[in-house]
């Protein structure tokens, strides 16, 4: 069963922010939110990750719901070079990475 | 973010040979290694989890003895396919788990993967 939830396609105008939703609404209280990026024909690019408060590091912002059953990823001024494909992925410390289909990002010029 | 190297990022070969795929944490050490695979236009699959200096556990589906795994080191892992045959042909990508983080904020970190083509 997938635990969480994104839309399969999303598009966003060049130097608007991104906002990537995902439903996880299953997640238990050890689990935490990871995203990570795949560019086409590249490995996955970790983003950020977080438990239950809010995270920002150079790449992008992470917002957690207070009931933490969803989080949506803000790119802030998105670029050509942000159209991938956005995995939302919730996980138990020490358990492996697994990926569901993601949301593809197409940003337009 | 942490680097995670593979070699080759490319490689053909013929039905029935075996290839060898090396995946390198290079800043940092790495007691857990992953395989992934992907096939075209589908997201990626875990096949198998290798400690260091352990045998690997190996995902529901996958042949241990097709899919060789070595982890002898805290910053190599291999994955070798043996007997490689048309059906082999995906991308394989490896990860790393650094852990010097601390308990839950261990990150894994990605190769730039391997295009495999078994002709």
């Amino acid at each position: 069963d997938a635990k969480t939830t994104q839309p399969p396609s999303m598009d966003c105008a060049e130097g608007r922010a991104a906002n990537l939703p995902c439903n996880h609404s299953t997640i238990s209280g050890n689990e935490y939110v990871y995203w990570y990026r795949q560019i086409h024909s590249q490995g996955p690019q970790y983003i950020i990750h977080g438990l239950k408060n809010n995270e920002t590091n150079e790449m992008a912002s992470l917002i957690i719901t207070e009931d933490r059953k969803s989080s949506t990823l803000i790119l802030p001024h998105a670029t050509l070079r942000d159209t991938a494909v956005y995995y939302c992925i919730v996980r138990v410390w020490s358990t492996p990475l697994v990926f569901g289909k993601g949301t593809r990002l197409s940003v337009i010029a | 973010g942490a680097v995670v190297s593979q070699h080759p990022s490319r490689v053909i070969c013929k039905s029935g040979t075996s290839v060898k795929i090396e995946c390198r944490s290079l800043d940092f050490q790495a007691t857990t290694m992953f395989w992934y695979r992907q096939f075209p236009k589908q997201s990626l699959m875990l096949m198998a989890t290798s400690n260091e200096g352990s045998k690997a556990t190996y995902e529901q589906g996958v042949e241990k003895d097709k899919f060789l795994i070595n982890h002898a080191s805290l910053t190599l892992s291999t994955l070798t396919v043996t007997s490689a045959h048309p059906e082999d042909s995906s991308f394989y990508i490896c990860s790393a788990r650094d852990s010097s983080g601390g308990r839950g904020e261990e990150t894994q970190y990605f190769g730039p993967g391997t295009r495999l083509l078994v002709l």
